[in-house]
């Protein structure tokens, strides 16, 4: 069983709409949370941490995380071009990085 | 404050040749960690180390091996390489304070080919 599991996609949404990355993960002792984005052919750069249960605001970006059912998800609102990237969810159970194989998200002008 | 560099960017070597690669970490972090992404596989943890001792290791051959030094830089090491090897190896720093926000870094990356 994978550590972390995200849907592929593509996920495709028009531009200003909603866009919804879901993400589960197998280790319960796991703590700390995070998204990154990365761009075709750069690296990965950090989005969004979570720790807590319930949700994190930073901007555009909500971060959702509910522990019981092992599920973190990140909402972007008014989804632009530039948001067109991949999206790995990772969890960090202990001192490393489990990732996601990443959600390729594509935002229509 | 300056990010994570990787040296080189770009690698091409052939089957059976050795590769190092180089990391230096963000200014006043002491934890480095690779990766290897490929198209197939998405991001694969390799090891970890803090203070030039290997703390975590990925399920990886031993032809794949690091070291870290007293100022914190990061060199990996791969042996014997098979065209299998050919994928970005990402470098990630971060300091490793024990806490919750422990957050990694990455560096840009070097692309290996191997032929």
């Amino acid at each position: 069983q994978k550590e972390v599991e995200q849907n592929s996609g593509p996920l495709s949404v028009p531009e200003g709409a909603i866009a919804s990355l879901n993400c589960t993960y197998s280790d319960r002792v796991s703590q700390s949370f995070f998204w990154y984005r990365q761009y075709s052919g750069k690296s990965p750069e950090l989005i969004m941490s979570i720790y807590s249960n319930g949700d994190k605001e930073d901007g555009r970006f909500t971060a959702q995380l509910n522990k019981a059912s092992q599920y973190v998800s990140l909402l972007i609102r008014d989804s632009q071009p530039s948001d067109s990237a991949t999206y790995l969810c990772a969890v960090n159970p202990q001192n490393n990085l489990f990732f996601g194989t990443g959600t390729r998200l594509t935002v229509i002008p | 404050k300056a990010g994570v560099t990787q040296t080189p960017r770009y690698l091409i070597k052939t089957r059976g040749q050795q590769v190092t690669l180089s990391c230096s970490p963000i200014s006043g972090h002491r934890s480095v960690s690779w990766y290897q992404q490929t198209p197939g596989q998405g991001l694969q943890f390799l090891f970890e180390y803090f203070s030039e001792t290997q703390r975590n290791k990925g399920n990886f051959p031993g032809r794949f091996s690091g070291r870290q030094f007293s100022n914190s830089r990061s060199e990996m090491n791969v042996s014997t390489l098979e065209l299998g090897d050919s994928a970005l190896y990402l470098c990630a720093s971060s300091f490793s304070s024990g806490g919750l926000a422990d957050t990694q870094y990455f560096g840009p990356g070097t692309r290996l080919t191997v032929l």
